[in-house]
C-alpha cells in the first residue's frame, strides 16, 4: 500500500538554525512526492514537489530530494526564520492511486 | 492566494442546524475534493469529484452531503452534526484526479473552521 511517515513533532528551533524534517514513504509504484505547509489559521499550501527519483524540489529556501534507494523525501532549510513557524506535511500520490496520502504533519516553531 | 476560495471561513452551528460550506476554484481544474482536518489526526479524505461526478466517498456519515453543480463549485451540506464533527474542512482541486499525470498537483483552499455546539 501507500503511506507516508513523518518525524513526530513538535520541533522548536532558534532563528537561523538548520532544519531537517524526516519523511519516508511506502509506495507500490513510482510516486510523486510533495511537501505542503500550513501556517497558523490557514489551509495547506504547496511548498515543493518532486516527481521522479533524484529530483530536488526547492522553494523559499527549503529543499527536498527524492531518494528512491532510501524511500525518503526529507525537508531541509539552512537557516530558519520565525516566519517559517507552521505545520509541514509530507505527501505522495501516484498513477492509479485514488488518494493523496499525507503524513501526520510536523509542527515547527522558530523562536527569535 | 491559491485560486481555491472557501466560505465561510468560520462557522458555528447547533446540532439541529442545517448549513453549507462553499468552495470555488478559479483554476480551470477538473477534480475537486473535500478533506477533514481534526486535531492530531492525519488529513481525512471525504469526497472526490471529477468532472462533476462523485468518484470517491470514504465512508462519510450521511449527515455530510456533497454537491458539485459544475466543475468550479463544490458544496458540503451539513445537517444534524455532532460535536466531534468540529474540525477544519479543506477544499482542494487539481487539473485531473490524483495520479492522472505525473506531478499532478493538488491546490488547497484556506479552509472552513467548523464548530458544532
Amino acid at each position: 500500500g501507500n503511506s507516508v511517515t513523518q518525524m513526530e513533532g513538535p520541533v522548536t528551533l532558534s532563528e537561523e538554525a538548520f532544519l531537517t524534517i524526516n519523511c519516508t514513504y511506502t509506495a507500490t509504484g513510482y510516486p510523486s512526492l510533495f511537501w505542503y505547509v500550513q501556517y497558523p489559521g490557514e489551509g495547506l499550501q504547496l511548498l515543493l514537489k518532486a516527481t521522479k527519483a533524484d529530483d530536488k524540489g526547492s522553494n523559499k529556501g527549503f529543499e527536498a530530494t527524492y531518494r528512491k534507494e532510501t524511500t525518503s523525501f526529507h525537508l531541509e532549510k539552512g537557516s530558519v526564520q520565525v516566519s517559517d513557524s507552521a505545520v509541514y506535511f509530507c505527501a505522495l500520490t501516484q498513477t492509479g492511486a485514488n488518494n493523496l496520502f499525507f503524513g501526520t504533519g510536523t509542527r515547527l516553531t522558530v523562536i527569535p | 492566494e491559491t485560486g481555491v476560495t472557501q466560505t465561510p471561513r468560520h462557522l458555528v452551528m447547533g446540532m439541529t442546524n442545517k448549513k453549507s460550506l462553499k468552495c470555488e476554484q478559479h483554476l480551470g481544474h477538473n477534480a475537486m475534493y473535500w478533506y477533514k482536518q481534526s486535531a492530531k489526526k492525519p488529513l481525512e479524505l471525504m469526497f472526490v469529484y471529477s468532472l462533476e461526478e462523485r468518484v470517491e466517498n470514504n465512508s462519510v456519515p450521511s449527515r455530510f452531503s456533497p454537491e458539485c453543480p459544475n466543475s468550479s463549485h463544490l458544496f458540503l451540506h451539513l445537517h444534524t452534526l455532532q460535536p466531534e464533527d468540529s474540525a477544519l474542512y479543506l477544499c482542494a482541486s487539481s487539473q485531473d484526479l490524483w495520479g492522472a499525470g505525473v506531478g499532478n498537483t493538488i491546490y488547497f483552499g484556506e479552509g472552513s473552521w467548523l464548530t458544532v455546539v
